[in-house]
């Protein structure tokens, strides 16, 4: 059981907007920056979002993050079926381990 | 083109010993610290080990800890893993993974390798 909790699965239909949330605690979330990852069925994960809320370059800014307290969300706006994946939230622990989630399945019908 | 390559996967009974490979190109590797990730089927990601640029900072996950030793070689751009003591639990694909804060660590991992599958099993 992941210290980072997200729910196991998410569905939207196209063009809506979807949020994946990731809830941890004051010693990783709350204390440290959230990043948000993607992974399309049989390939490695690719990041989608760094420092809570910032997109690497090349990421559609269909894709937000944001934080408050020691939880964060990955908001998807403009659902496309390319979106389908998983998707993992991450921070760094005080323990200095870096923690995942457990992983979001995200469907669009 | 920025990639990283992961190698030293294979088949190996529990108790044994394995030593993966990441060689990196495209980015000047001795900015960056690097990471082990890994995934076991059908699973989701769990951090295994970081290293910083200069090695003078390393951390594993606690699942890990005393089995596993990250290292490094900048003048050859290469991680590795040495996984001793191996498990069936520790049957996963290991990415290797580069940082995207140059100097120091953010947590964030902005390039991964294609993986390289390590199969526990007797």
């Amino acid at each position: 059981q992941s210290v980072l909790t997200q729910p196991p699965s998410a569905s939207g239909t196209p063009g809506q907007r979807v949020t994946i949330s990731c809830s941890g605690s004051s010693s990783n979330i709350g204390s440290n920056t959230v990043n948000w990852y993607q992974q399309l069925p049989g390939t490695a994960p690719k990041l989608l979002i760094y420092s809570n809320n910032q997109r690497p370059s090349g990421v559609p800014d269909r894709f937000s993050g944001s934080k408050s307290g020691t939880s964060a969300s990955l908001a998807i706006s403009g659902l496309q079926s390319e979106d389908e994946a998983d998707y993992y939230c991450a921070a760094w622990d005080d323990s200095l381990n870096v923690l995942f989630g457990g992983g979001t399945k995200l469907t669009v019908l | 083109e920025v990639q990283l390559v992961e190698s030293g996967g294979g088949l190996v009974q529990p108790g044994r010993s394995l030593r993966l490979s990441c060689a990196a190109s495209g980015f000047t590797f001795d900015d960056y610290a690097m990471h082990w990730v890994r995934q076991a089927p059908g699973k989701g990601l769990e951090w295994v080990s970081g290293i910083s640029w200069n090695s003078g900072s390393i951390g594993y996950a606690d699942s890990v800890k005393g089995r596993f030793t990250i290292s490094r070689d900048n003048a050859k751009n290469s991680l590795y893993l040495q996984m001793n003591s191996l498990r069936a639990e520790d049957t996963a694909l290991y990415y290797c993974a580069k940082d995207e804060l140059r100097g120091s660590s953010s947590g964030a991992f902005d390039i991964w390798g294609q993986g390289t599958m390590v199969t526990v099993s007797s």
